[in-house]
């Protein structure tokens, strides 16, 4: 079936350091994916999502690139902030429905 | 209301206890999923409804988990005599089709 692995944390970093974490993905076709954020105390909320392959979802600052070769979507940021500091979950669609699998997430803390 | 609501937010249960789980999505939305999320995972995938059809049953873990939306909107999640294992958070989300899943905070569920 399909899969996800992402890079396990946490992942502690300063301000304005660079940000990536690392997802790769086994699917049947040509999922949709997408990166999920949960912040602190909250429900987990779309970050972004690409759609096809070469496709850059982009939000916050935050991108990640569609690498069909590869079967990866890693999620990077130039320069993070403390605000950004949260559990990031990658998640490639199944398929035709709307199902997601998600990877086992990402836990950023981010210090002034 | 403006997001989904999930009720309630705790719940503890004796072992062989039955419990049910209530989600309220954003009204107008077709698509209605639940997840399981143990602790330092990933949300797992139990079950999906378009409308009042329960499309995809397939990771609802035993036949002790039984979900329904009888009229396409509110859902309600009811686990039968509970087990130590079932403890997690159950989160619901909804959509509207588009595969931007928009999540509850979830209802963490303790079975002692």
């Amino acid at each position: 079936g399909d899969s996800v692995t992402q890079m396990e944390g946490p992942v502690t970093l300063s301000e304005e350091a660079f940000l990536t974490i690392n997802c790769t993905y086994t699917a049947t076709g040509y999922p949709s994916l997408f990166w999920y954020v949960q912040y602190p105390g909250e429900g987990l909320q779309l970050l972004l999502k690409a759609t096809k392959a070469d496709d850059k979802g982009s939000n916050k600052g935050f991108e990640a690139t569609y690498r069909k070769e590869t079967t990866s979507f890693h999620l990077e940021k130039g320069s993070v902030q403390v605000s950004d500091s949260a559990v990031y979950f990658c998640a490639p669609g199944q398929g035709g429905s709307e199902k997601l699998v998600f990877g086992k997430g990402t836990k950023l803390t981010v210090n002034p | 209301g403006a997001g989904v609501s999930q009720s309630p937010r705790y719940k503890v249960a004796k072992r062989g206890q039955d419990v049910a789980l209530r989600c309220d999505p954003i009204s107008g939305h077709v698509s209605l999923f639940w997840y399981q999320q143990a602790l330092g995972q990933g949300p797992e995938f139990l079950t999906y409804f378009q409308n009042e059809a329960q499309l995809d049953k397939s990771g609802l873990p035993s036949d002790r988990f039984f979900a329904e939306r009888p009229e396409g909107s509110v859902s309600t999640l009811k686990i039968q005599r509970t087990q130590q294992e079932d403890s997690a958070v159950y989160l619901c989300a909804s959509s509207l089709g588009t595969r931007k899943l928009f999540f509850g905070s979830g209802t963490q569920l303790s079975v002692l």
